[in-house]
């Protein structure tokens, strides 16, 4: 079974642009979570989606939105950047959500480059 | 609200000797607790978990037991290789938090 795919990989923007990061599940999972890695904060929590609503949200600006599709394949965007978005943004599969003992599934990342 | 605290290193151990990560939390309500590995260049993969008090996880040589009476999750191997070099987070949810609370990761580079 495939596991978690992200793309891109890389991807390098200039403050004030936007940009939309994909994340496409294991085949079956309807959870998709993603999580942003950064040296000084670490792994934080950005948001949950579930058969295509939100179900969970972390402590982040309005500039991180996210949508999930019918087929569980999930996307990130975030607007006006800012340096400080550079970091490493993970997205995590699992079946029934990110509560309690459900594995969360991780994918390789993107790493975002705001210059 | 949630956290969870654990050494950040980098620690350096040689190969074949003992290792102990530790691992302590704060959580409302009744949380589980994970342990993930980072290789460079790779997203993170699910090391052991256990869901309730006194149990323990193990895998790849790997084992950690969920104390809840000390709020502590202690990950340890009897003997390391170089192959178990990376980046170890320990994380837990179900507690007040949404989503997977996060360590700050322990590097650990195990030299031959």
């Amino acid at each position: 079974k495939a596991g978690v795919t992200q793309t891109p990989r890389y991807l390098i923007k200039t403050r004030g642009q936007q940009v939309t990061l994909s994340c496409s599940p294991i085949s079956g999972h309807r959870s998709v979570s993603w999580y942003q890695q950064t040296p000084g904060q670490g792994l934080q929590f950005l948001f949950e989606y579930f058969s295509e609503t939100q179900r969970n949200k972390g402590n982040f600006p309005g500039r991180f939105s996210g949508r999930q599709f019918s087929n569980s394949r999930s996307e990130m965007n975030v607007s006006t950047l800012e340096l400080g978005d550079s970091a490493l943004y993970l997205c995590a599969s699992s079946l029934y959500g990110t509560s309690g003992y459900n594995e969360q599934f991780f994918g390789p990342g993107t790493r975002l480059t705001v210059l | 609200g949630d956290s969870v605290t654990q050494m950040e290193g980098p620690v350096t151990l040689s190969e074949e000797a003992f290792l102990t990560i530790n691992c302590t939390y704060t959580a409302t309500g009744y949380p589980s607790l994970f342990w993930y590995v980072q290789y460079p260049g790779e997203g993170l993969q699910l090391l052991l978990k256990a869901t309730k008090a006194d149990d323990k996880g193990s895998n790849k040589g790997f084992e950690a037991t969920y104390r809840k009476e000390t709020t502590s999750f202690h990950l340890e191997k009897g003997s390391v290789q170089v192959s178990d070099s990376a980046v170890y987070f320990c994380a837990l949810s179900g507690g007040g938090a949404d989503g997977l609370t996060f360590g700050k990761g322990t590097h650990l580079i195990i030299q031959p």
